[in-house]
């Protein structure tokens, strides 16, 4: 089966930067993606990894390490509209996408 | 906004109730997917279509079904609803078999 593992809630203030972390147990690994979801809205992609190393893109990032089963989601320069909640999926087999259970993000002033 | 477009927005219906949701798929994507998102959860995956193929399935009871039609839109059939059911149904599409998805506003099903 798959599982992954990530935070329940971060919070941060405006401005800051947050690492939201994401571990992962899985077979046939094909990559690792982000998806940002604002308040039951549909859920937004934002990243994929599928080598190691850190995908830049604007304020996020996204960092991936095949031999660890490890990825995280960078945010910098942290804005009131970044609370979400931020979710890593999976990309495995031939097809299927597994998210995690997903990361509540609060952005305080 | 994604291109996906669900219907309905919203339902609400009685346990026992049979509904349809309806999912139309970005122009051009071939790949249909549907996820339940309950309360506090993360997506889970319930089964995926490629071109009208069932491609893959995941935690999808044996209660609910799904169709991909020749027009490429789908239909989620949810039968002999129990309360545990009240949850966002979302769809996604996506152009080819991996790839990023894209996911409609989703369907809120609530059942009394």
């Amino acid at each position: 089966g798959q599982s992954l593992e990530q935070p329940s809630e971060v919070t941060a203030v405006e401005g800051a930067i947050v690492q939201i972390n994401c571990t992962y147990q899985t077979s046939g690994f094909y990559g690792l993606s982000w998806y940002q979801q604002h308040d039951g809205g549909a859920p937004t992609f934002l990243s994929y990894n599928g080598l190691d190393g850190l995908e830049e893109t604007g304020r996020f990032s996204s960092f991936l390490s095949r031999s660890d089963s490890y990825g995280y989601l960078l945010l910098q320069e942290l804005q009131m509209k970044d609370s979400a909640s931020y979710f890593c999926a999976v990309k495995s087999g031939y097809s299927t996408l597994t998210f995690g259970k997903g990361t509540m993000l609060l952005v305080s002033p | 906004d994604s291109g996906v477009t669900q219907t309905p927005k919203h339902l609400i219906t009685a346990t026992g109730q049979r509904v349809t949701l309806r999912c139309s798929p970005r122009s051009g994507d071939l790949s249909v997917y549907w996820y339940q998102q309950s309360l506090d959860q993360g997506l889970q995956f319930l089964i995926q279509y490629y071109n009208g193929e069932e491609r893959a399935k995941g935690n999808i009871l044996e209660r609910f079904s799904a169709q991909q039609f020749p027009d490429l839109h789908s239909e989620l059939n949810l039968s002999s609803l129990e309360l545990g059911d009240s949850a966002l149904y979302f769809c996604a599409s996506s152009v080819e078999v991996i790839g990023e998805l894209f996911f409609g506003e989703g369907s809120r099903l609530t059942v009394l």
